[in-house]
């Protein structure tokens, strides 16, 4: 019984470039919810997904950040143009409507 | 914009003592409470989910208290470990999102 998987586990750009987050949820779960850790910070919510829709985008920074999840396949988290300031830890969560469950999260380092 | 706070921030206590924190958070748009155990360098493990005023969960030596109406709850870890040593996160979920504390990082010392 797999958990939440994410892919990368780290992940290093140079800025300007993008970067791509990958999140498979536990099988069954069908919403997905995606965080940021920045440095010294607690877990921020981003978005929160269900198949297909987008439900709640109200933490997603509102320029060069989108996130989707197709009928088929992972979430993605896209990020364009990184900056430094993007370097972080993104955490996805999958639900079964009761509580969360985390994947090991992508630490995403931009220089 | 929703706060949550935990307190202490850190904590260090010594083996086979017992301990608690708080997790405050608004006392409207209360879907449910979370509590979460975070060790380094893994993902937050799910430890309760607390409901209703006055729910009380156990799990082993970890238990939590909830007052939904003051906007509380208590962690307590009686007889601590080193094992138990990792960072507790509560999250106040409104049904659509949730909001994370800061945590509570513990340190048990053999």
């Amino acid at each position: 019984n797999a958990g939440v998987m994410q892919n990368p586990r780290h992940l290093v750009r140079r800025r300007g470039q993008e970067a791509r987050l990958r999140c498979s949820p536990m099988k069954g779960h069908s919403h997905v919810y995606w965080y940021r850790q920045l440095p010294e910070e607690g877990l921020k919510f981003m978005v929160y997904l269900q198949k297909e829709n987008i439900i709640d985008e109200s933490g997603m920074p509102k320029e060069r950040f989108s996130a989707e999840f197709p009928k088929e396949g992972p979430s993605i988290l896209r990020i364009q143009q990184v900056v430094r300031g993007d370097s972080a830890a993104y955490f996805c969560a999958s639900s079964n409507q009761e509580t969360q469950y985390f994947g090991p999260g992508t630490r995403l380092l931009v220089l | 914009i929703l706060n949550v706070e935990q307190s202490p921030q850190s904590l260090h206590v010594q083996e086979g003592d017992s301990t608690n924190f708080t997790c405050s958070f608004p006392s409207s748009n209360f879907y449910a409470l979370h509590w979460y155990r975070w060790e380094t360098a893994k993902s937050p493990e799910a430890l309760f989910v607390m409901t209703l005023n006055g729910d009380e969960k156990k799990k082993g030596r970890i238990s939590a208290t909830l007052n939904t109406k003051e906007g509380y709850s208590y962690l307590y870890i009686k007889g601590s470990q080193p094992e138990d040593s990792a960072t507790y996160l509560c999250a106040f979920d409104t049904g659509n999102q949730f909001y994370f504390g800061t945590g509570t990082s513990l340190t048990v010392i053999p």
